[in-house]
């Protein structure tokens, strides 16, 4: 099973729609939860960080679910530049060769169009 | 403030030879991991470097191997290509070692092996 699993989509929608991405993650002991945004044949740059609490950051919201090793993203009124592929990744509370890596889902594409 | 910058960008191989990527961190930071991104795939965390050693490893052979200079600068080195060896390979530096919780990565070097 893999540490992290994504819808890889495509997800097509329009200028102004509200879209949600979803993500699981396998490792009860994971530390840390992010989002990172990239663009075609470009680096995957971070979009956000999600806490426990939830948190907001302009029209995008992450939610992190604990207990159900769950996470999501949404986009509300979306922009033609949105267009990109999502991220969702876990650092995990590893020991010795795991310790501070980063685990990459495969990515959820998304194109918004006019 | 300069940021990950790697060389090449691109490049062509065939089965068998060897080839040595170079990353530059960001000015401040000391840490340089290397992630393997397949065409559709996340990012796969191939080793990390702190303080001129090998900080921890990803599920990849022994032929994938790597240094770290006094500048903190990077190579990573692959012998004896393969063809699923063609991926994306990016750099990414971070100023905390396994406590770094952020990584700017470098745009990438495109390898390509026929």
């Amino acid at each position: 099973r893999k540490e992290v699993e994504q819808d890889p989509g495509p997800f097509n929608v329009p200028e102004g729609a509200t879209v949600a991405f979803n993500c699981t993650y396998s490792n009860s002991a994971s530390q840390s939860f992010f989002w990172y945004r990239q663009d075609c044949r470009k680096e995957p740059k971070l979009l956000m960080s999600v806490y426990s609490s939830g948190n907001e950051d302009g029209r995008f919201t992450a939610q992190l679910n604990r207990a159900s090793q769950y996470i999501s993203l949404l986009i509300r009124d979306s922009k033609l530049s949105d267009s990109a592929t999502y991220l969702c990744v876990v650092k995990a509370l590893g020991r010795g060769s795991t310790l501070g890596r980063l685990y990459f889902g495969r990515g959820t594409q998304l194109t918004v169009w006019p | 403030e300069t940021g990950v910058t790697q060389s090449p960008t691109h490049l062509i191989k065939t089965r068998g030879q060897q080839v040595t990527l170079r990353c530059s961190s960001q000015s401040g930071h000391n840490t340089v991991s290397w992630y393997q991104q397949a065409l559709g795939q996340g990012p796969q965390f191939i080793f990390q470097y702190y303080r001129e050693e090998e900080n921890g490893r990803g599920n990849f052979p022994p032929r994938f191997s790597g240094l770290q200079f006094p500048n903190y600068s990077s190579e990573l080195n692959v012998n004896a290509l393969e063809l699923d060896d063609s991926a994306l390979y990016l750099c990414a530096s971070s100023s905390r070692g396994y406590g770094a919780n952020v990584l700017t990565f470098g745009a990438g070097s495109r390898l390509t092996v026929l």
